[in-house]
């Protein structure tokens, strides 16, 4: 079975800090990789995703996630944040081979920024 | 376009007592999940349609747990003989044919359900 792990269940950053959030997943076979975002208030929807290619993925607002095959993570980042990401950060797996079409994910990750 | 929509967006009963969550899909769309969200925790997987047909129900944690999609757009998941446990924000997400896995899903805003 897989599974995700999320390092911190709580992030707190001024603004204009750099962000990473990490993201460990435990499966054998090859995955596709997702990172969601919920904000107060507001459904998740999806930030960025990775299934093949050029490890280094962009997504919306100007986070980007880097896939590291040989550390089963996939973490998120972000240069400079800004007050409007503060939200709470999920990461997801989905085996690419035959089999489920379920997302794992993580526990998720808060982060609240400080203006 | 309209998103996904849940109804109701919050539901209170009390044990022991039978629900049903309503959710209606991104219009088009194939494929049809829910997930359970509990308090502190990412969202766990419970049902996935494809069509009409339920392609996976591993997820569902028992028999008082079961969903329908008749028509192969809206969906319904009930839930018999309510207990506490079962408090949760209910998810439903779906996504457009889901014949490969590199689809988005895309989510609605969830049903809260509390179960006194």
């Amino acid at each position: 079975a897989q599974s995700v792990s999320q390092h911190n269940h709580h992030v707190i950053l001024s603004e204009a800090a750099s962000l990473e959030l990490g993201c460990n997943y435990s499966y054998g076979g090859t995955v596709n990789l997702f990172w969601y975002v919920q904000y107060p208030g507001q459904h998740l929807q999806l930030l960025l995703k990775y299934f093949s290619g050029d490890p280094l993925v962009k997504g919306i607002k100007g986070f980007e996630a880097e896939f590291i095959k040989s550390k089963f993570s996939f973490n998120l980042r972000k240069p400079s944040v800004q007050w409007s990401d503060t939200a709470e950060y999920f990461c997801a797996v989905i085996s690419s081979g035959a089999g489920s079409y379920q997302l794992t994910f993580g526990k998720g990750t808060k982060l609240s920024v400080i203006p | 376009g309209a998103g996904v929509s849940q109804t109701p967006s919050n539901k209170v009963t009390e044990k022991g007592k039978y629900v049903e969550l309503r959710c209606d899909p991104i219009s088009g769309h194939t494929a049809l999940y829910w997930y359970r969200q509990s308090l502190g925790q990412g969202p766990e997987f419970l049902i996935y349609f494809q069509g009409t047909g339920a392609a996976d129900d591993s997820g569902l944690p028992n028999d008082r747990f079961f969903a329908v999609r008749p028509e192969g757009s809206v969906s319904t998941l009930k839930i018999q003989r309510t207990e506490r446990g079962d408090s949760a924000v209910y998810l439903c997400a779906s996504s457009p044919l889901s014949t490969t896995k590199q689809e988005t899903q895309y989510f609605g805003p969830g049903t809260r359900l509390l179960v006194l």
